[in-house]
C-alpha cells in the first residue's frame, strides 16, 4: 500500500460546473476525512465517515458539497455550480480509528475560474 | 470556536541556525496535538503527536515540547538544512463528539537558505 491517494492533483473548472474528486485511503482504515486548504490559512475540517457512515458535517459544507464513501473504501467530493470561492486544495486523510494517527494524500487543487 | 495560533507566520533561516516555532491551543477539553510537515507538491507529513502535558518528542534534529495546561508546544529545529524547507502545521484534536478530527493552525512557512 503506497499511502492515500487523491485524483485528480489538479482541476481547473468554470464557474457552474460541477466536479468530483475522489481519494483512496489505506486499506483496512476506517476512518476518511475530507480537509480543504485556502490561501494563507490551514486546512479546515470539512467532513468525515467512519466506515460507510458520514458522521460529521461542517457548517463549512453547504448544499453546493456532497461526499461519499459507499463501501467504506474510497470517498467522492463532489461540488456542483461551483463558485470562485470554491478554489482551493482539498485535502483527503485517513486513520485506522477515531484517535489515531492520520495519514494525507497529495491534495486536489481546485481552480475555478 | 476552538482557534489554533501559530507563530511566526513565516521564517527565513541560514542553513546551520536553530529555529523554533509556536502553537497555542484551547487547554480545555484536550485530546492531541499533532504537529506535520508540509513540503510543496507533496503530501501533509505527521512528525509528532502528543498527548501528555510535558510531553517532549524528538525525531533527528526535529524535537517537540508540549504544555496541555497552558495550551501551547514549540517545535525545534537543530541545524536547519535546505531540505527542512516546508509549512509546519500544528492541530488539535479534542474530546467530545467530534472526536478525531484535526483543527489545524494556519500554518508556518519555513525557509532555510543555503
Amino acid at each position: 500500500d503506497t499511502g492515500v491517494s487523491q485524483d485528480p492533483r489538479h482541476k481547473i473548472t468554470k464557474r457552474g460546473q460541477n466536479v468530483t474528486f475522489r481519494c483512496d485511503p489505506i486499506s483496512e482504515h476506517n476512518r476518511l476525512y475530507w480537509y480543504r486548504q485556502t490561501l494563507g490559512q490551514g486546512p479546515e475540517f470539512l467532513t468525515y465517515f467512519q466506515n460507510e457512515a458520514q458522521l460529521e458535517k461542517s457548517r463549512l459544507l453547504s448544499d453546493r458539497f456532497s461526499a461519499e464513501r459507499p463501501k467504506g473504501s474510497f470517498s467522492t467530493l463532489e461540488i456542483q455550480r461551483t463558485e470562485q470561492g470554491d478554489s482551493a486544495m482539498y485535502l483527503c486523510a485517513s486513520s485506522l480509528g477515531a484517535g489515531d494517527e492520520q495519514y494525507f494524500g497529495p491534495g486536489t487543487r481546485l481552480t475555478v475560474t | 470556536i476552538l482557534n489554533v495560533e501559530q507563530s511566526p507566520q513565516s521564517l527565513h533561516v541560514q542553513e546551520g541556525d536553530s529555529t523554533n516555532f509556536t502553537c497555542s491551543f484551547p487547554s480545555s477539553n484536550f485530546y492531541a496535538l499533532h504537529w506535520y510537515r508540509w513540503e510543496t507538491a507533496k503530501s501533509p507529513e505527521a512528525l509528532f503527536v502528543m498527548t501528555l502535558n510535558g510531553d517532549e518528542k524528538k525525531k533527528g534534529r526535529i524535537s517537540a515540547t508540549l504544555n496541555t495546561k497552558e495550551g501551547y508546544s514549540y517545535l525545534y529545529i537543530k541545524g536547519s538544512q535546505p531540505e527542512d524547507s516546508a509549512t509546519y502545521l500544528c492541530a488539535f484534536t479534542y474530546g467530545g463528539t467530534s472526536y478525531g478530527k484535526l483543527t489545524f493552525g494556519q500554518g508556518t512557512i519555513l525557509t532555510v537558505h543555503p
